[in-house]
């Protein structure tokens, strides 16, 4: 069975930083490229990044709305993706879901049950 | 970057009825069209992959079409557990860009 679990969530005053992980289990993550969405209150959905694997040289692929503030990373020994924010504004309140690509069609076929990040002073 | 304008913004729908969602791409994606649904508090979950092709487990009542860069999600008859929001994303190219969303209540 397929699961997502993210954490590191939390309360971050203006301009602080905050370091998401999401760890996987039931499928080899080393295939697939992994991607982060993000949903504020009352909002729609925003896609925020992609890492792919290592036959891609793990290249990366973010947001303009959020490019120079974005980190992202993977550990294929720990089957886990880490999201790095910086410089946070109150706009980047959301809940930070954590998606699986389908290999082949590029959909988001399984999501975590997301992590909430809220900006606020 | 692709830009997804999906319509309509709310609907409201009685069971059994017909429901349809439209998605519109400002360029030619291909199939590269997926639908999630997104129950209240919960997380979204894929629906439809490939502009038509039914996800595991989803109802059969669910298709999904696509004309030129027009692209639907029919419900054929509405139950109580379609109740939520629908948003359509394009995967054809980075960024990913999604829909607006459709939110869907029971009238």
């Amino acid at each position: 069975e397929v699961q997502i679990l993210e954490t590191g969530g939390g309360l971050v005053k203006p301009g602080g930083s905050l370091r998401l992980s999401c760890a996987t289990s039931g499928f080899n993550f080393n295939d697939y490229f992994m991607n982060w969405v993000r949903q504020a209150p009352g909002k729609g959905l925003e896609w925020v990044v992609q890492i792919r694997n290592k036959n891609y040289n793990y290249a990366t692929y973010f947001a303009e709305s959020l490019e120079g503030r974005v980190t992202i990373s993977r550990d294929d020994s720990k089957s886990s993706v880490y999201l790095q924010v910086s410089s946070l504004r109150a706009e980047d309140t959301a809940i930070y879901y954590c998606t699986r690509e389908d290999y082949y069609y590029s959909s988001f076929d399984y999501w975590g049950q997301g992590v909430m990040v809220t900006v606020s002073s | 970057d692709i830009q997804m304008t999906q319509s309509p913004a709310s609907l409201s729908a009685s069971l059994e009825e017909i429901v349809t969602i439209t998605c519109q791409a400002s360029q030619d994606i291909g199939n590269w069209l997926a639908w999630y649904q997104q129950k209240p508090g919960k997380s979204p979950q894929l629906l439809i992959y490939d502009a038509t092709s039914l996800a595991d487990g989803v109802p059969s009542r669910f298709s999904g079409s696509r004309s030129g860069t027009q692209y639907s999600l029919k419900i054929s008859r509405l139950q109580v557990a379609d109740i939520g929001s629908y948003y359509c994303q394009q995967a054809h190219s980075n960024p990913y860009t999604f829909g607006a969303g459709t939110k869907l209540e029971l009238k």
